[in-house]
């Protein structure tokens, strides 16, 4: 399987306070995402990157930053957390042996209190 | 990006066949249909994709309609680990994936 690896796993954060999230891949696949996934929601995109500093937005980005300096790490970032944020968040890569398949983390459950 | 229709629930027996009905209606020439499912407590994984032919692999077949307006995802014995919210989702550029709210898919024994 591909090598896609997300932390925390899970995290508590308080409202107003700066969270980042990490994906990790040894794969060396140029293509990663972020999605969150809320309470009977599929996924919705937040971000996604193809490749080193190339960044765009998906259709939930108010209020993450991402970044991609290096083509392993895509970390996303809540400046100032919010209620709204809790969730489960997925990072995926398109996976590296089948260019027609996305490959998922096991995600982050984030609880802002 | 295209939208996707699917059921929110369907039930069937272990053993037996499931036919998991998406309707997309606005689909353009160049979207692939593309299928995956969620197990509990677990990211989505892949189970099919195809464009207009109907395409078979170890885990399922997809049936496509012929204006390819509407897809069908058949898993030929459903077992109960098959239980899961399967999406049918239409892969857009950059290869995002725009997933609706799926179909949960309960399987009894």
């Amino acid at each position: 399987d591909a090598g896609i690896t997300q932390s925390p796993r899970h995290k508590v954060t308080e409202t107003g306070t700066p969270v980042t999230l990490r994906c990790h891949q040894t794969e060396n696949h140029r293509y990663m995402y972020w999605y969150r996934q809320d309470p009977g929601h599929g996924l919705r995109l937040i971000h996604y990157s193809y490749g080193v500093k190339d960044t765009d937005k998906g259709e939930v980005s108010d209020g993450y930053s991402v970044s991609r300096s290096k083509t392993e790490d895509f970390l996303l970032t809540l400046e100032s957390a919010t209620s709204s944020q809790t969730s489960v968040y997925f990072c995926a890569i398109k996976h590296p042996g089948r260019d027609y398949e996305a490959f998922f983390g096991q995600g982050t459950r984030l609880t802002v209190v | 990006d295209a939208k996707t229709t699917q059921p929110n629930s369907m039930e069937s027996n272990e053993e037996e066949p499931v036919h998991l009905p998406c309707n997309h209606s606005t689909i353009s020439g160049t979207d692939y249909i593309h299928w995956y499912r969620q197990l509990p407590s677990q990211g989505p994984e892949y189970v099919i994709h195809g464009l207009t032919s109907n395409v078979n692999n170890r885990m399922a077949s997809l049936a496509i309609a012929e204006d390819r307006k509407s897809s069908t995802l058949i898993l030929h014995r459903a077992t109960l680990r098959d239980a899961a919210v399967y999406y049918c989702i239409l892969r857009g550029s950059n290869y995002k994936l725009t997933f609706g709210k799926g179909t949960l898919l309960t399987v009894n024994p």
